[in-house]
C-alpha cells in the first residue's frame, strides 16, 4: 500500500537550533517524494521536491531508499519556518499526490 | 497570472443536503485536482480532472463527482452529506499531468455539515 507516515505532530525548537521533520513513505516503485508547507493563513505550496535535489530557505531533504526515508532537515531554524509541514507521495510519477498527517514547527524566538 | 480560485470560503449544510464547490484554475492549467482534509489530517485525494475527463479517482464514494468545463474550472458536488463530509476542500491545477509540473492549491472551501 502507498503510505507517507509522519510521526510528530509537534516539532518547538528555539531559534538557531537544527530542525528535522521526519517522512517515512510506503511505496512499490521508483518514489517521487516532496515537501509542502502551510505557512499560518496562507494556502499550500511546494517546498521542494527530491528529484531537484535544491536547498529552498535553507531547508534540505535527501531521499533514502534503504529507510524509505525522505526527512527535511534545516541546520538553523527561524522564527518564519514556523508552519504546518507535510510529506507528500507522487502516485506512479502523476501528480497525483499522497500526504502524510502534517507536522507543525514551532520556533521559539 | 492569477492564482487558483475557490468558491465559497465557507458553508454550512445539513446532513443529507447535496453541495458544490467551485475552483478557477491558475491560467494555462488543464489539470485540477480535489482533495479533502480533515481537522488534524493530511489532504487526501478526491480525483483529478484533465482535459474534462475524470482522469483518477481516490478512495471515495459515488456521491462525490465532479466536473470540470471547458475552461478548465471545476466544480466538486457531494450528494447526501453525512456528518464526516466536515473538511476543508482544497482544489489544486497543474499544467499537465506529470510530476515535474508544480501543483498549485487554492486557499480551500470549509464544509461544516450539522
Amino acid at each position: 500500500a502507498q503510505r507517507v507516515t509522519q510521526p510528530e505532530k509537534l516539532l518547538s525548537v528555539f531559534k538557531g537550533a537544527p530542525v528535522e521533520l521526519k517522512c517515512n513513505y510506503s511505496y512499490s516503485g521508483s518514489p517521487e517524494l516532496f515537501w509542502y508547507v502551510q505557512y499560518s493563513r496562507q494556502r499550500l505550496q511546494l517546498l521542494l521536491r527530491h528529484i531537484s535535489r535544491e536547498s529552498i530557505k535553507g531547508f534540505t531533504a535527501d531521499l533514502n531508499k534503504g529507510e524509505t526515508s525522505f526527512h527535511l532537515k534545516k541546520p538553523f531554524a527561524q522564527e518564519e519556518d514556523s508552519a504546518m509541514y507535510y510529506c507528500a507521495l507522487s502516485v506512479h510519477n502523476t501528480d497525483k499526490l499522497i500526504f502524510g498527517t502534517g507536522t507543525r514547527l514551532q520556533v521559539f524566538p | 497570472e492569477t492564482g487558483v480560485t475557490q468558491s465559497p470560503t465557507h458553508l454550512i449544510k445539513t446532513r443529507g443536503q447535496q453541495v458544490t464547490l467551485r475552483c478557477s484554475s491558475q491560467s494555462g492549467h488543464n489539470t485540477v485536482s480535489w482533495y479533502q482534509q480533515a481537522l488534524g489530517q493530511g489532504p487526501q485525494f478526491i480525483f483529478q480532472y484533465y482535459r474534462e475527463e475524470e482522469n483518477g479517482r481516490g478512495n471515495f464514494p459515488p456521491r462525490f463527482s465532479g466536473l470540470q468545463f471547458p475552461n478548465y474550472s471545476s466544480e466538486l458536488n457531494v450528494n447526501a452529506l453525512e456528518l464526516d463530509d466536515s473538511a476543508l476542500y482544497l482544489c489544486a491545477s497543474s499544467e499537465g499531468q506529470g510530476s515535474g509540473n508544480t501543483i498549485y492549491f487554492g486557499e480551500g472551501s470549509w464544509l461544516t455539515v450539522v
